[in-house]
C-alpha cells in the first residue's frame, strides 16, 4: 500500500530556532494535512493544503503542497517551548472517496533547555 | 476543542476482559474514524464508519469491533483484552465521503487511554 516517509523522525533544536520537516510519497495525493500532537492528546490539524504548489501559513507555521503532489513539508519559524510534540503529515490519496488518510510516521520536536 | 467527545478518558482493565469507548463526533459530520496509538508511535487506522454503515477497515484485530448508531455516535468494543492492547485510541470525524465542498478534514478527540493489567 501507499506509504508517507516523514523526516526527520526527531528534532532536537533551540528556542528560537526554525525548524522544518517533510514528507515525501512514491504516489501523488489530493490533500495534504499537517497535524500535532501533545502528549496525551489527539492531534490538531494545524494546516490543510488542496493545490499542487499551494503555500499556506498559520501564524508561525508554513506548509506547501509540493508541486509534483508527491511531498510536502512544514516549516516552523522562531521555535518556543510550546512547539514541542510530535508532528504528523498526512495525505489523501486520489483515488480515495472515503477519506482514507495515509499517515507519516511523525516528527518529534524536542527543545533543548 | 475538536468537537469530537470521547469517553472515557482513561480505563484500567484486567487481562480478558471488553471493554467499550464511545465517540461523539463533531455536530453535523456523518463519518466516523478509529484510531490506535501505542506508546510513541504513529497512529494506527482500525476503522470507519459513514451515516451508520461500515465504510472501511484497516488493522483491526477480530477481537475488536465497532458500530454507528442512528445518531452518529460511535463505540468500540475491544474484548479479550490483552497487555498489547494497551494504547491510546482515538475518535476522528469528518463532513463525509468526498464530493464538492467537503475538505476531507479530520477532527481528532481527545482519546481514551486503555491500560490493560
Amino acid at each position: 500500500g501507499q506509504q508517507l516517509n516523514q523526516s526527520p523522525q526527531s528534532m532536537f533544536i533551540q528556542e528560537g530556532e526554525d525548524v522544518s520537516m517533510n514528507c515525501t510519497s512514491s504516489s501523488i495525493f489530493n490533500t495534504w494535512l499537517w497535524y500535532k500532537q501533545d502528549p496525551g492528546e489527539g492531534p490538531v490539524l494545524l494546516i490543510a493544503l488542496y493545490k499542487a504548489g499551494e503555500l499556506t501559513s498559520n501564524g508561525r507555521l508554513t506548509a506547501q503542497f509540493g508541486i509534483t503532489r508527491k511531498d510536502s513539508f512544514l516549516n516552523i519559524s522562531a521555535s518556543i517551548p510550546s512547539d514541542v510534540g510530535i508532528y504528523f503529515c498526512a495525505g489523501r490519496p486520489p483515488s480515495d472517496f472515503n477519506y482514507q488518510l495515509i499517515w507519516g510516521a511523525g516528527t518529534k520536536l524536542i527543545i533543548k533547555p | 476543542d475538536s468537537g469530537v467527545t470521547q469517553t472515557p478518558k482513561h480505563l484500567i482493565t484486567a487481562t480478558g476482559q471488553r471493554v467499550t469507548l464511545r465517540c461523539s463526533p463533531r455536530s453535523g459530520d456523518l463519518s466516523v474514524y478509529w484510531y490506535q496509538q501505542s506508546l510513541d508511535q504513529g497512529l494506527q487506522f482500525l476503522i470507519q464508519y459513514y451515516n451508520g454503515e461500515e465504510r472501511a477497515k484497516g488493522n483491526i484485530l477480530e477481537r475488536f469491533s465497532a458500530q454507528q448508531f442512528p445518531d452518529l455516535h460511535s463505540e468500540l468494543n475491544l474484548s479479550s483484552l490483552e497487555l498489547g492492547d494497551s494504547a491510546l485510541y482515538f475518535c476522528a470525524s469528518s463532513a463525509g465521503l468526498a464530493g464538492v465542498g467537503i475538505t476531507g478534514e479530520l477532527f481528532f478527540g481527545e482519546g481514551s487511554r486503555l491500560t490493560v493489567l
